[in-house]
């Protein structure tokens, strides 16, 4: 089993819609990221824990929310999907040592 | 955080040595470079990190000059399973995934 997975793996969704994408993790780390990534291009970070009760913005968190129910648990929320938030999204984990453990992505697709 | 620069593409063949260089001109006196290595659709995958000198892995070995404001990712003897996006990161080791993740170079291995 992956150490960091995420659900749903492909999603299809119509605008105006909330979207959950959620991540668990069974390494243990306190960090936890969410990241974005556009064809062609490089991840982008959208929302990063620290701990349970720490929830900081990245780069471009406009129309993202994030949730950390848990030590191991780390979910982003579309509350009104667009167009343009089509992409893979990447639920990524940290022990604070330098190495990303990265979840093998989440697919949305808002028609 | 420190902004890097690769090369977008490069191309290579079955058993050759390929180095792939990033400058990251305004690197902190406290930052890691670390790199990353990602097959379509699939999560980024840690390859090695480096502070100064030389680090070599199972896979890799990191270069970093003196001056830590360029280093060369070598990866030797590569094979057609090689072919990937290679990205560079340049920041803190406790804030990893605060890293921004520049486009990557797209690496090409032919038969």
């Amino acid at each position: 089993d992956a150490d960091v997975t995420q659900t749903p793996r492909n999603r299809i969704t119509k605008t105006g819609k909330r979207i959950m994408l959620e991540c668990s993790q069974t390494k243990g780390h306190d960090r936890m990221y969410w990241y974005r990534q556009d064809p062609g291009l490089g991840l982008q970070l959208i929302y990063y824990s620290f701990d349970v009760k720490d929830i900081n913005k990245g780069e471009i968190s406009d129309g993202y929310s994030v949730s950390r129910q848990a030590q191991a648990k780390f979910s982003l929320s579309l509350e009104s999907a667009i167009p343009n938030q089509t992409a893979l999204y990447f639920c990524a984990t940290s022990s604070g040592g330098g190495e990303l453990f990265f979840g093998e992505g989440s697919r949305l697709t808002v028609l | 955080l420190a902004k890097t620069t690769q090369p977008i593409s490069m191309d290579s063949y079955e058993g050759q040595e390929v180095n792939i260089t990033c400058s990251h001109n305004n690197i902190a006196t406290n930052d890691y470079i670390t790199w990353y290595q990602q097959f379509p659709s699939q999560g980024p995958r840690f390859i090695i990190q480096g502070y100064k000198t030389k680090v070599t892995n199972e896979v890799a070995s990191l270069f970093i000059p003196a001056d830590r404001k360029s280093s060369t990712l070598s990866l030797p003897r590569v094979s057609l399973s090689d072919t990937a996006v290679y990205y560079c990161l340049v920041g803190g080791r406790t804030n990893a995934g605060k890293s921004t993740f520049g486009d990557g170079t797209t690496l090409t291995v032919k038969p």
